[in-house]
């Protein structure tokens, strides 16, 4: 146990609805990341958050939102599903937004879009 | 645009051999490098990383190097075992553009043989 959580594991849904992605990120770390890995395709960045304030961006739909709440928990929003959307979502967290001892990464959410 | 490339695939190698594993990237701003491990259904762990302004770093049983005019990184795993066996991930960082933010590259799938 990574001591990143990320719920649920798995989710399946249509095309065109919403769902959410909820991330709790390691006790004591500040900052939390979002990526995205699509079949046969590296980890791609989506959004940083540190303390609750967006600190980076990255190839984010604009069908995706993100927020970091007061308790630190963050959620990744995607609307208007589209089948290409169907991939692995994982959450990471740091203590400081620094890389420099690495992210500390969830299990993931594998989303399937029908 | 992949801007870290891992080209091998998958590599197999016998127990108590050397595995090298390796990366090209293309961004030469980027200036800060890690490796991750990947097991199925798990997260990507944290393995080593390097700055560019060393050419490597040693933790155990893994070394980095890194060819700053190459633009290109390698991972050494010596000597290999079973439990080695996972997905490697390179990824690299440019912080002055985005944040901590890193770039992936699409994964080495390590096979280790008894």
């Amino acid at each position: 146990d990574s001591g990143v959580t990320q719920t649920p594991k798995h989710l399946i849904t249509a095309t065109g609805q919403r769902v959410t992605l909820r991330c709790s990120p390691r006790s004591g770390d500040l900052s939390v990341y979002w990526y995205q890995q699509s079949l046969d395709q590296g980890l791609q960045f989506l959004i940083q958050y540190y303390n609750g304030e967006e600190r980076a961006k990255g190839n984010i739909l604009e069908r995706f939102s993100a927020q970091q709440f007061p308790d630190l928990h963050s959620e990744l929003n995607l609307s208007s599903l589209e089948l290409g959307d169907s991939a692995l979502y994982f959450c990471a967290s740091s203590v400081t937004g620094s890389h420099n001892y690495g992210y500390t990464f969830g299990s993931g959410t594998r989303l399937t879009v029908v | 645009d992949q801007q870290v490339k891992q080209n091998s695939p998958s590599l197999s190698v016998q127990e108590g051999r050397i595995s090298i594993l390796n990366c090209d990237y293309t961004n030469s701003m980027f200036d800060y490098f890690l490796w991750y491990k990947k097991y199925p259904a798990e997260g990507p762990t944290f393995l080593i990383s390097i700055s560019s302004i060393k050419d490597k770093n040693e933790d155990g049983r893994f070394t980095v190097f890194l060819n700053k005019s190459a633009k290109h990184l390698s991972l050494h795993i010596v000597p290999s075992q079973p439990g080695d066996s996972a997905v490697y991930f390179c990824a690299a960082s440019d912080d002055r553009d985005s944040g901590y933010a890193l770039n992936f590259g699409k994964g080495t799938s390590l096979l280790v043989t008894p």
